[in-house]
Formats: C-alpha cells, structure tokens, sequence
C-alpha cells in the first residue's frame, strides 16, 4: 500500500524568506501524481501544485515550486519569497494512475508559521 | 460557478446516535470524495461517488457509508456514532479533466463532536 510521510509537523519561516516542506512517499507503481494542498485557518483546503510522475521537470507556480526525486521518492515544495498569507497546513498527497483509482492517500501534514 | 457547499457546517452527537452529512458538489462535476481529518491521523480517505455508484473505498468500518443522488448531490451517513468520530469531515468535488489535469475541490467541512 502507498504512504505519505511528512515528518515536519511544524515550520517557521521569517517574511520575505525561503521555506522547504519536505515529502517522502512509498509506492511500488511507476504511473502516478503528487499534490500539496493548502489548508488555511479556519478555510478550505485548496490545490498548491500537481507532479506528474512521468515528467522529469520540477513544477512550478509562481513563489511556489517542486523537487520532484522520483528515485529517493521525495517531493518537497519549496515557498519563496513568504507571506504572512503562506501561513496554513500543507498536505502532501499522492494519486495512483487515473484509470480508475481516485483514491488520494494524505501525508498528516506540516503546520507553516510566517514570522512578521 | 458555486463552490463545493456542505451542510451542517458543525454538529454535536452523542454516542451511539446516527448523523447524516450533505455535500453539493460544484455544478457540472458528478465525482465526489469523503475525507475525514482528525490531527492525529491527517486526512484519510473514507469514499468516493461517481454517477451515483461507489467507485472506491477507504478502510472504516461499515458503520460509514454514502450515497450520491441524481444530481450529483452526496450525503455520508455515520452510524452508531463513537468518540473516536469526532472529526472535520471533508467533501470534495472533481471534475473529469485530461490525464492528470483534474483537480480536487473541498468543501468547508462539517466540524462532528461527539460526547
């Protein structure tokens, strides 16, 4: 069975600065996709930027970006230049191959606290 | 377009009673998720409805189940409610996109305790 490990519950990042989220996974399949989900204080989760298993480039989304090691299984996202704003959980999460399995398996997640 | 809308938003339970959940998916998406969030256990995977049929299955007990109506509508339905229930429930509307371009939409949630 897969699993997501995110072995930081909590960061702290300064405003302005650089944070890196790490990820690690567990899978035996080849074909499948990676996530990292949002989840402010009190609001709904929402998507931060997908990995495609079958492609080599890290994905990017503004501030937002990926260091996909698919051999070492790792997928952390790295968030420039942070926002009081960047303050949330962040899930890491995983999906196997589209046909037919929708299932997402959720890391527990890392609490980011921006410092002013 | 409207997003995901979940109703109640927060319940109080006692054991052993029974909650039904509502989800409205986002119009036009006829995929929805159960998710149940706990701090310990992060986000674990409790169902999935597609066109009113039940596509996959997280591991909970039978005590949890769903259904999907015609209009893409979802209810979850807890019975026999224990403590360790007590949890922010999450539904999540998905549209059928290109190869690995779907993406998830949550809803608020619908905060249980049960005492």
């Amino acid at each position: 069975a897969q699993t997501v490990t995110q072995s930081q519950p909590e960061m702290s990042v300064q405003e302005a600065e650089t944070v890196t989220l790490s990820c690690t996974y567990d899978t035996s399949e080849s074909d499948y996709y990676l996530f990292w989900y949002k989840q402010p204080p009190s609001r709904q989760m929402i998507l931060v930027i997908r990995q495609e298993a079958y492609k080599q480039q890290n994905a990017t989304e503004n501030r937002f970006s990926v260091n996909f090691q698919k051999a070492a299984k790792s997928f952390s996202l790295k968030i420039s230049d942070s926002q009081l704003g960047d303050a949330a959980m962040y899930f890491c999460a995983y999906r196997s191959n589209p046909s037919g399995t929708y299932k997402y398996i959720f890391g527990t997640g890392t609490r980011l606290k921006v410092l002013a | 377009k409207a997003g995901v809308t979940q109703t109640p938003r927060y319940l109080i339970k006692t054991r052993g009673q029974q909650v039904t959940l509502s989800c409205s998916p986002i119009s036009g998406h006829r995929s929805v998720s159960w998710y149940q969030q706990t701090p310990g256990q992060g986000l674990q995977f409790l169902f999935e409805y597609f066109s009113e049929t039940q596509r996959n299955k997280g591991n909970f007990p039978g005590r949890f189940s769903g259904r999907q109506f015609s209009n893409s509508r979802s209810e979850m339905n807890v019975s026999t409610l224990e403590l360790g229930d007590s949890a922010l429930y999450l539904c999540a509307s998905r549209s059928l996109g290109e190869r690995g371009q779907e993406t998830q939409y949550f809803g608020p949630g619908t905060r249980l305790l049960v005492l």
